[in-house]
C-alpha cells in the first residue's frame, strides 16, 4: 500500500479483556515504532523495531503490553487485562531506516475505548 | 518522556495572518522535527531543521531553531481554513523514536 495502515480503526472492549492492533508498514521500511495519544496529549514511545535486532521496549508501560513484528512486516500490539487507563489512541509509525533523519511516517491510529 | 513543549497551548487566527508556533526542549538533539495532526489520528511530517541549522522553508512553512536557547519556532505564513491541526515538535536524541511534546493547537477562521 502507499502509506502506514493500521486496524482496527476504533476497538471499544470492556475492562479485562485482551486487545491485539495491527500495523502495516510501508513496504521495505526497516523501522517501526508504536506510540501511545491520550486526549490533549503528545506521543508517548512504546516500543520500536529495527529489521532483525531486539527490539526497544523502554517505553511500554507494564508487562501487560507486548508486540511482536515478523522481520520486515506486519507488528501486532498487544494490551492484556486492559484497564480504562489504557483508553488513548495507538500510534504506529514506520521510517526506512533507523535514525535521526529518517522521517516517520505515521498510520491513521487506532482508537481504544476500555469500558 | 515528552521533552518538547510546544507554546501556545492554542492559536486562534483568522484566514490570511501568520501563525507563529514554539517550541522548547531539554536536553541536546540531533534535529528537531514538526508534524501536523488533523483530528487526533495520524501524524503528518512537514519539516525537519537539523542541528547545525538556524532557518529552514518549505512552502508556507519556515522553521527556526536555536540551539543555545534550546527552542524552535515555526511559522506558517498566509493561514488558510485548512491549516487548522495541532502541531508538534519532536526530538530524538540519542534514542530512535521521537519525544513529542503536547502540542499547539491551532484553529485558523475564515
Amino acid at each position: 500500500g502507499a502509506g502506514v495502515s493500521q486496524s482496527p480503526s476504533n476497538k471499544v472492549t470492556e475492562k479485562g479483556k485482551d486487545v491485539e492492533l495491527r500495523c502495516d508498514p510501508i513496504s521495505g521500511h526497516t523501522a517501526l515504532y508504536w506510540y501511545r495519544q491520550r486526549l490533549g496529549q503528545g506521543l508517548e514511545f512504546l516500543i520500536y523495531f529495527q529489521g532483525n535486532s531486539a527490539p526497544d521496549k523502554s517505553g511500554l508501560p507494564s508487562d501487560r503490553f507486548s508486540a511482536e513484528r515478523t522481520g520486515e512486516s506486519v507488528s501486532t500490539l498487544t494490551i492484556q487485562r486492559t484497564q480504562q487507563e489504557d483508553s488513548a489512541v495507538y500510534l504506529c509509525a514506520s521510517s526506512l531506516d533507523r535514525g535521526a533523519l529518517n522521517e516517520q511516517f505515521f498510520g491513521p491510529g487506532t482508537r481504544l475505548t476500555v469500558l | 518522556s515528552q521533552q518538547g513543549e510546544e507554546d501556545p497551548q492554542a492559536l486562534s487566527i483568522q484566514e490570511g495572518e501568520n501563525a507563529t508556533m514554539n517550541c522548547s526542549y531539554k536536553t541536546s538533539i540531533n534535529n528537531l522535527q514538526w508534524y501536523r495532526q488533523n483530528s487526533g489520528r495520524g501524524l503528518v511530517h512537514l519539516i525537519l531543521i537539523r542541528s547545525n541549522e538556524r532557518e529552514k522553508h518549505s512552502g508556507r512553512l519556515r522553521v527556526t531553531l536555536d540551539t543555545s536557547k534550546k527552542s524552535s519556532s515555526l511559522l506558517i505564513t498566509a493561514s488558510r481554513a485548512a491549516d487548522t491541526a495541532s502541531y508538534f515538535c519532536a526530538t530524538e536524541g540519542s534514542g530512535y523514536a521521537l519525544n513529542f511534546g503536547k502540542g499547539t493547537s491551532l484553529l485558523v477562521t475564515p
